[in-house]
């Protein structure tokens, strides 16, 4: 059974379109994140949940909107894609520690 | 915002050979993470180590969390090609911060 699982894992998309990711978990965790990995490897947190609630929200633009329907899914989306919004997401999940489990990433290209 | 300071960004290694990278931060953590991540795939936890002067092993690998908590090291022993990938060191700065700080990884290459 996958622990943290995220779809789609593959999503090509032109430039103005909105279009959604989904992650869920099952490791009974209370948290949950997204991550935004650049074409250079670098690791940046984007938002955090905990049992629902929103707890981090870095600088990122409000076309980036996440919604946590209940503390086992953390799903998100953007709207109006740019081409700078290309990138591979990671969806995350942990106990109230730095201890994350990531799901396997949704490569994001816009065109 | 924090930042960690990730050495070497890449390096290139025969099998067999010892490696070791270290992450180092102008600021304190209470806790030090170490990740790595198989192309394609999500960041996996390596170690996590919680105290000051605390040293961790889990196989091949041994890390230490710095005694002034602001640095880390990540030493892998005996290398094998399955070593390959992106390893990420993390600090997280409180109990019961959300907010994880990641280095910009070092990317091992084991030549056979």
């Amino acid at each position: 059974d996958t622990a943290v699982s995220q779809t789609p894992k593959y999503l090509v998309t032109q430039m103005g379109n909105d279009k959604s990711i989904k992650c869920e978990q099952n490791l009974g965790h209370d948290t949950m994140y997204w991550y935004k990995q650049d074409s250079k490897k670098f690791l940046k947190i984007m938002f955090s949940y905990n049992n629902k609630e929103l707890i981090i929200n870095e600088t990122v633009p409000n076309r980036f909107s996440p919604k946590s329907p209940d503390k086992a899914h953390l799903n998100l989306h953007i709207n109006s894609l740019e081409l700078g919004d290309s990138a591979v997401y990671f969806c995350a999940s942990s106990f109230n520690t730095g201890e994350l489990f990531f799901g396997e990433g949704s490569r994001l290209t816009v065109l | 915002g924090q930042q960690l300071n990730q050495s070497p960004q890449s390096m290139f290694i025969q099998e067999g050979e010892d490696v070791s990278m270290n992450c180092t931060s102008s600021s304190i953590f209470n806790t030090w993470l170490w990740y790595k991540q198989d192309p394609g795939e999500g960041p996996v936890l390596l170690i996590a180590l919680y105290k000051a002067g605390e040293l961790t092993s889990n196989g091949r690998l041994t890390a230490q969390f710095g005694i002034t908590r602001k640095d880390s090291f990540l030493n892998i022993s005996a290398s094998i090609p399955s070593d390959v990938g992106i390893y990420f060191c993390a600090g997280q700065s409180g109990a019961g911060s959300y907010q994880l700080t990641f280095g910009k990884g070092t990317k091992l290459s084991v030549i056979p």
